[in-house]
């Protein structure tokens, strides 16, 4: 099993629309959890944090559920800036971080 | 400012030649990172650093060494270059704080021949 899974995609969106991503991660004894972005081509750059109470940042809310492990990205209307790969993120407990293979948004007009 | 940046940004080897990759940053981060990304895979730790003179394998090391002589510069080296070696690496930093963000360079595009 995989330390951290995540749906492919392609999730194909209309502007405008909401699109939930969803997260699982193995190990019980992560402490720390990020969504990160990565455009075609281009390194992966800090999205948010994902704290225990969950937390927004404009249109972007992450919510962590440690009980059943896994994390999730809601995106409210979304934009053609929007599309790009969505990377859950979760720290392995020794001093690094374990990236999942990513989500990829397609956001069309 | 610039960050973290990595050269080179493109290179081509034959099977068998060795390289260097340099991964550079000015943050004054603790912890620094070497990652490879390939199709379908994610990102793969290949060796790590939690400080100057230190290092650490990760979950792919096998036909990498690294060397962090000093704190900003952790270079990533290739002995002898293998096909399966082919990917896009990523160098990152982070400060070493919970919870530790790491900051990207912008990779370099290794191919194997």
């Amino acid at each position: 099993r995989k330390e951290v899974e995540q749906d492919p995609g392609p999730f194909n969106v209309p502007e405008g629309a909401t699109v939930a991503f969803n997260c699982t991660y193995s190990n019980s004894a992560s402490q720390s959890f990020f969504w990160y972005r990565q455009d075609c081509r281009k390194e992966p750059k800090l999205l948010m944090s994902v704290y225990s109470s969950g937390n927004e940042d404009g249109r972007f809310t992450a919510q962590l559920n440690r009980a059943s492990q896994y994390i999730s990205l809601l995106i409210r209307d979304s934009k053609l800036s929007d599309s790009a790969t969505y990377l859950c993120v979760v720290d392995t407990g020794r001093r690094a971080l374990t990236f999942g293979s990513g989500t990829r948004l397609q956001v069309q007009p | 400012n610039a960050g973290v940046t990595q050269t080179p940004k493109f290179r081509v080897l034959k099977t068998g030649q060795s390289m260097t990759l340099l991964c550079a940053q000015d943050m004054n981060h603790e912890y620094m990172y070497w990652y490879r990304q390939d199709p379908g895979m994610g990102l793969r730790l290949i060796h790590y650093s939690v400080g100057e003179g230190t290092t650490a394998k990760g979950e792919v090391p096998d036909g990498y060494n690294v060397s962090r002589l000093k704190k900003q510069n952790f270079l990533l080296g290739l002995e002898s270059a293998a096909p399966s070696q082919t990917s896009v690496y990523f160098c990152a930093s982070s400060p070493g704080t919970v919870p530790d963000t790491q900051y990207f360079g912008p990779g370099t595009r290794l191919t194997v021949l």
